[in-house]
C-alpha cells in the first residue's frame, strides 16, 4: 500500500514569505504528526492532529500552524519564514492504539531552504 | 531536559562487524515506549523496532538485537554482521503515555558508517 506522500520535496523561500507543505498519510490512518530536523536541534515535534482536531503541539512559535481536513490529509504553514525555519520537514501518520504505543510511519519530507 | 541520550555520533565499522549503537533514556512516566528508526540518506525514518516499558525481555529479529534495562535506562541495539545498507543515522525515541499522541522525542542520532 502507498505510503506517506509530501509535497513538494523541496522548495526555497525568502525570508518573510510563507509557505504550505503537504502530507497525504497512509490509507486508513487518521493520525498525523509533524516534526522539524535541524543539523542543530535534531528532531523535533511540531503537531499531531486527530479527526481534524489538533491533539498535541510541540514548543514551537505560533507561525507554524497546521490543519487536518476530513479526509485527514494535512498541511502546515509557516508565515513569516526566517532564516532558522530551513530544515527538513518530516510527516508522520499513524493508527491510533493507545497514547504512545502508535509505531509512526515517516514521509520523505519537505527540505525548505529559506534565503 | 534532554531524555534520550545518544552518546555516540558516528561509529564506522567494516562490514561484517557488529554494531552496537547506545541509548540511554529520562522519564518519570511508568509507562512508555521504546523505539529505534533508521535515517538512510533518503531522509524517509524508517522504523524497526518498539518496546514498551514493562516488556524487559530482550530479542533477536534477523540481524537485529536490542537490550533494554530499566534498572539503567538505557535501550541498547546491536546490528549483527553489519552491511553496506545498514549504512544510515540511527534514532532512539522514548514516546510518554502522558503526553504522547504523535509525539516521540529523539536522541541526536548515531551515524553509521558501514565499508567494505
Amino acid at each position: 500500500k502507498a505510503g506517506v506522500t509530501q509535497t513538494p520535496r523541496y522548495l526555497i523561500k525568502t525570508r518573510g514569505q510563507q509557505v504550505t507543505l503537504s502530507c497525504s498519510p497512509i490509507s486508513g490512518h487518521r493520525s498525523v504528526s509533524w516534526y522539524q530536523q535541524t543539523p542543530g536541534q535534531g528532531l523535533q515535534f511540531l503537531f499531531e492532529y486527530f479527526s481534524e482536531t489538533q491533539r498535541n503541539k510541540g514548543n514551537f512559535p505560533g507561525r507554524f500552524s497546521g490543519r487536518q481536513f476530513s479526509n485527514s490529509r494535512s498541511e502546515m504553514n509557516v508565515s513569516t519564514l526566517e532564516l532558522g525555519d530551513s530544515a527538513l520537514y518530516l510527516c508522520a501518520s499513524s493508527g491510533d492504539l493507545s497514547p504512545g504505543a502508535n509505531v509512526l510511519t515517516f514521509g520523505a519530507g519537505s527540505r525548505l531552504t529559506v534565503l | 531536559a534532554q531524555k534520550v541520550t545518544q552518546a555516540q555520533t558516528e561509529i564506522s565499522v567494516v562490514e561484517k562487524e557488529d554494531v552496537t549503537l547506545d541509548c540511554v533514556y529520562e522519564t518519570r512516566d511508568t509507562t512508555y515506549y521504546l523505539f529505534w528508526y533508521k535515517q538512510p540518506p533518503s531522509g524517509e525514518l524508517v522504523f524497526l523496532i518498539r518496546r514498551n516499558s514493562f516488556d524487559e525481555q530482550n530479542e533477536i529479529s534477523g540481524r537485529y538485537s536490542w537490550n533494554f534495562q530499566k534498572s539503567t535506562s538505557s535501550f541498547n541495539f546491536t546490528i549483527t554482521a553489519s552491511q553496506v545498507v545498514d549504512s544510515a543515522v540511527y534514532f532512539c525515541a522514548l514516546s510518554e503515555a502522558t503526553d504522547s499522541w504523535g509525539k516521540l522525542q529523539f536522541g541526536a542520532g548515531t551515524q553509521v558508517v558501514v565499508t567494505p
